[in-house]
C-alpha cells in the first residue's frame, strides 16, 4: 500500500466547476506539500501545510492531522487549471526525503 | 521563478556510456535533490545534498552518483548508462526544509537510453 494515496487518479470538469482533489497519507508528517504540475512539464509549488489551511487566489488547499487527510480545491475552475496536481508529505521522523502521492490529472474542458 | 538551470534539456544516448546532468540554482539555497519521474510513479527521490560535499543517497540511487563542489552545482551523473534509466529527472532546491519554504524545481531533463 502507498503511504500516499491520491484520488481521483484522472478527474475531467467543465470550466466553472468546482474541483476537490484528495490526499490521504499513513504516516505522521511534519507538512504536506502541494504541487502542480503542467503538461510541458515543470514543477510548481503550490501550498506547503502543517495545519488549517490556506489559500492562493481560486485555489484553497487544507489539512486534518488527526484524519491524515489533505483536500485541495479549485473554484471557478479554468481550462488552464488543466495540470496534473501532486501531493507530498515530510514524514515527522524524516530528515529530507518527501513520499510522493503519483497525481492526479485534471482537465478542465470550455 | 527560483534561478534553477538543468541542463543539458534533452539527451538521447547509447547503453553503457557515460551521462552527467548539471543543475545549477542562482538562490544560495543549502539543499538540492535529484529525481526522477516515471509513468505510474510519483517523482523518487535519487540524491540529496545538504551542503557542499554532502550528499545522501535517497531511494533509487543505485547506478547514479552525485557531486556538489559549489553551492550553486549539482550534477548528476550515470557511471554506465541502462536502459531502465530513461526517464525525465527534475532538480529541486530548497532554503531550508524544516522551515515553511517549499522545493522550486528545474524545468526537467528527458533523457533516453537506447
Amino acid at each position: 500500500k502507498n503511504e500516499v494515496e491520491q484520488s481521483p487518479q484522472n478527474l475531467t470538469a467543465q470550466e466553472g466547476e468546482f474541483i476537490t482533489i484528495n490526499c490521504s497519507y499513513s504516516v505522521g508528517i511534519s507538512a504536506l506539500h502541494w504541487l502542480q504540475q503542467h503538461p510541458g512539464g515543470g514543477i510548481v509549488s503550490l501550498f506547503m501545510l502543517s495545519s488549517g489551511k490556506k489559500k492562493h487566489g481560486r485555489l484553497i488547499a487544507t489539512i486534518n492531522i488527526q484524519e491524515k487527510h489533505s483536500s485541495l480545491h479549485i473554484t471557478a475552475s479554468h481550462p488552464r487549471d488543466s495540470a496534473v496536481y501532486i501531493c507530498a508529505v515530510l514524514p515527522a521522523d524524516s530528515n529530507y526525503q518527501l513520499i510522493w502521492g503519483a497525481g492526479t490529472k485534471l482537465i478542465i474542458k470550455p | 521563478d527560483a534561478g534553477i538551470t538543468q541542463s543539458p534539456r534533452h539527451k538521447v544516448t547509447e547503453t553503457g556510456t557515460p551521462v552527467t546532468l548539471r543543475c545549477h540554482q542562482t538562490e544560495n539555497h543549502r539543499y538540492m535533490y535529484w529525481y526522477r519521474q516515471d509513468p505510474g510513479h510519483g517523482l523518487r527521490l535519487i540524491h540529496y545534498s545538504y551542503g557542499v560535499k554532502d550528499t545522501d543517497k535517497g531511494e533509487v540511487s543505485d547506478g547514479y552518483s552525485v557531486s556538489r563542489s559549489k553551492t550553486e552545482d549539482f550534477l548528476l551523473t550515470l557511471e554506465s548508462a541502462t536502459s531502465s534509466q530513461t526517464s525525465v529527472y527534475f532538480c529541486a532546491i530548497s532554503e531550508n526544509v524544516y522551515s515553511n519554504q517549499p522545493q522550486h524545481f528545474g524545468d526537467g531533463t528527458r533523457l533516453s537510453i537506447l
